[in-house]
């Protein structure tokens, strides 16, 4: 099937707008994860879902940035007034319920550049 | 608050042998899973095997196996007869269970040459 696709792949911004990227998990998943990659750095947690909820936010750096799932599939990860250190790739990964929910599976990523 | 150190930057290894990334981790958990991931070029992220702390057998995936030693807290990946496609950056993670967050380190790139 369908794995996680995120969209757009690439983002280019001014410094001061407001972007949003999109994640679509793998259908069924009911966890899913936003992380930020830095160049040569490892993935850094930003925020995760259990359906609908975050049930862990705790990675989010500051309050210009917001996630959602308003229906439990689709998630949206909000930056406000962006600014030039929030350019990273931002990687999504999703997870299914029962034993193996903690296998991530992830999407290819949002390349955003804030200019 | 747990970390993964990922000691080495870059590793080049000569096809058809063998080469071990190197992993440690810091935990007060007891109970926890690890993980080594592999991201080539392409960028999107796949799992290469995983390994549950409770259990005392090292993890094996075809030609990749494990190093688990919980004492330690080192968690070590070996690929065997290594493959042109191997060539990526791989990654270690550390979740534990019922978390949403897996914490990671910060990679090591592995060249396979021909």
């Amino acid at each position: 099937g369908a794995g996680v696709s995120q969209t757009p792949s690439n983002k280019v911004t001014e410094k001061g707008k407001y972007v949003e990227l999109r994640c679509d998990p793998i259908s069924g998943h009911t966890a899913l994860y936003w992380y930020r990659q830095s160049l040569g750095q490892g993935p850094e947690f930003l925020i995760y879902f259990q359906g609908t909820g975050a049930a862990d936010d705790s990675g989010l750096p500051n309050d210009r940035f917001f996630a959602v799932r308003p229906e439990g599939s689709v998630s949206t990860l909000k930056i406000q007034r962006t600014e030039r250190g929030d350019s990273a790739v931002y990687l999504c990964a999703s997870s299914p319920t029962g034993p193996y929910y903690n296998e991530q599976f992830f999407g290819p990523g949002t390349r955003l550049t804030v200019l | 608050a747990q970390t993964v150190t990922q000691s080495q930057p870059e590793m080049s290894v000569q096809e058809a042998e063998t080469v071990t990334l190197s992993c440690t981790y810091d935990t007060s958990e007891n109970n926890y899973y690890l993980f080594w991931y592999k991201q080539p070029p392409s960028r999107q992220m796949i799992l290469v095997i995983r390994q549950e702390a409770y259990k005392q057998q090292n993890a094996t995936e075809n030609r990749f196996s494990v190093n688990f030693q919980k004492a330690a807290k080192s968690f070590s990946l070996k690929i065997s007869d290594s493959q042109l496609g191997d060539t990526a950056m791989y990654f270690c993670a550390f979740m534990t269970p019922n978390a949403g967050k897996s914490t990671f380190g910060d990679g090591t790139t592995l060249t396979v040459k021909p």
